[in-house]
């Protein structure tokens, strides 16, 4: 079946503190990026990679890092998350210039 | 300027009629793919439709179809025969020229009616 797998789904964190959210994707797919939801701003573009070793700046990278150095796997760092880093994160895939994106189910991220 | 704008953050539909979720874009660029997705309370993102912007035919995928004017820069999706279980949040997006930087909008929450 072909996913994109977050995780972890739900996380509350503290200030500082160094996290992780996995990203990995099962179709061989080229292309990976994350987004973050807030309301009223709808999904903004964190970080997208190309291929690996490939990765390139959305609209919101402040604060966040990523690697690509496996096709199937693209991990969101936050290195010092804070407060206004509290979000709904999504990571997705899909072929170089593909028709359909698929997304991961979606990582609640609450810092305090 | 915002990429992708969505007028209505809410609306209302009777079951069994037909909706116009409305949906504009702005870009420079020749090349570039318009998507619909919808979001359920459960959170998940759903794939219902394309539109590439050198398709000269309107996308249809079931109940949904795209009204795509190019010159007007909008995508419109239309949801036929609503369904209740077609509450949920509308999101429109764009994948602008060859770098595939994604722009989605602000979403319209579409709540259908018993």
């Amino acid at each position: 079946e072909a996913q994109v797998t977050q995780n972890p789904r739900y996380l509350i964190t503290v200030t500082g503190k160094k996290l992780t959210v996995t990203c990995s994707q099962n179709m061989n797919h080229e292309y990976m990026s994350w987004y973050r939801q807030d309301p009223g701003l709808g999904l903004r573009q964190i970080y997208y990679s190309m291929n690996v070793e490939v990765t390139d700046k959305g609209d919101v990278p402040e604060g966040y890092k990523v690697s690509r150095k496996e096709k199937r796997n693209f991990p969101l760092i936050l290195e010092s998350p804070s407060p206004n880093q509290t979000s709904l994160y999504f990571c997705a895939s899909s072929e170089q210039f593909g028709n359909t994106i698929y997304f991961g189910e979606g990582s609640w991220l609450t810092v305090v | 300027a915002q990429k992708i704008t969505q007028t209505q953050p809410g609306m209302f539909v009777q079951e069994k009629e037909a909706v116009t979720l409305d949906c504009t874009y702005d870009t420079s660029d020749q090349s570039y793919g318009l998507f619909w997705y919808k979001q359920p309370s459960s959170g998940e993102m759903i794939f219902l439709i394309y539109q590439g912007s050198y398709d000269e035919q309107n996308a249809t995928e079931g109940r949904y179809s795209l009204n795509f004017q190019k010159a007007r820069k909008s995508a419109n999706l239309v949801i036929s025969a609503s369904q209740l279980g077609d509450s949920a949040m509308y999101f429109c997006a764009m994948r602008e020229g060859n770098f595939n930087k994604f722009y989605f909008g602000s979403g319209t929450k579409l709540n259908v009616k018993p």
